[in-house]
């Protein structure tokens, strides 16, 4: 059964620091989403992307950071420089056509920033 | 705006018994409602969801979802639980209009924890 993969699992780096999240979606699906768990909270919609550009956005997805598909396969998140309040669990899910279709997630990136 | 509150954050029951895990949301247009699930050290998994029709929707394995449009609410409910149901539940809304990427709004989730 196809799935949506991330890399690294856990990511550890020092403030200031870039880190970039890594997401491989299901291979035919076209909508890709970025969302946050801050240990304890909600889950949070970061962004969305679609037709090689962001579609929606968050107010939480400030100029720090940026999406890709750099290569057709991979969907990254890039923060470039980690606060320690960007500690929390990203995960990245993705969606075929059609609307309100079931977003497949990812089993998340644990990021900590110390 | 919309929002979604899950009152329980932990839910402690005996197997077998039965498990209610309550959702009420806030929104000033139609939602789509949704149920997701997350089993320790995995990604979340869609249980069941409503777009229309019957407001009572099933998953496969057990569960049950009834949307409640005059009480904005669509609970969590399983007559009997088995250990394997252990996990946390994030109930999710989207909005259902024209050019929404679908973009999902979550509770805080509820840790389910089945004991035998």
């Amino acid at each position: 059964e196809p799935e949506v993969t991330q890399t690294p699992s856990h990511q550890v780096t020092q403030m200031g620091q870039e880190v970039i999240l890594r997401c491989v979606p299901i291979s035919n699906h076209l909508y890709f989403y970025w969302y946050r768990q801050i240990l304890g909270q909600k889950v949070e919609f970061l962004v969305s992307f679609y037709n090689n550009e962001i579609s929606e956005k968050s107010e939480i997805f400030d100029d720090q950071f940026s999406v890709e598909r750099p290569d057709g396969s991979n969907f990254t998140l890039k923060i470039r420089s980690t606060k320690l309040e960007d500690s929390a669990m990203y995960f990245c899910a993705s969606r075929g056509t059609g609307n309100y279709n079931e977003q497949f997630f990812g089993p998340g990136t644990r990021l900590t920033v110390l | 705006a919309q929002s979604v509150t899950q009152l329980d954050s932990q839910v402690p029951v005996f197997e077998e018994a039965p498990v209610e895990l309550r959702c009420n949301y806030s929104s000033s247009v139609s939602v789509y409602l949704f149920w997701y699930v997350q089993y320790p050290n995995q990604g979340l998994q869609l249980l069941l969801k409503y777009l229309s029709g019957s407001t009572l929707v099933e998953s496969i394995n057990g569960f049950e979802a009834e949307f409640n449009k005059s009480q904005t609410s669509f609970h969590l409910r399983k007559p009997s639980v088995h250990i394997s149901d252990t996990a946390e539940y994030f109930c999710a809304v989207s909005e259902p209009s024209e050019g929404s990427q679908g973009n999902l709004i979550f509770g805080k989730g509820t840790k389910l924890s089945v004991k035998p």
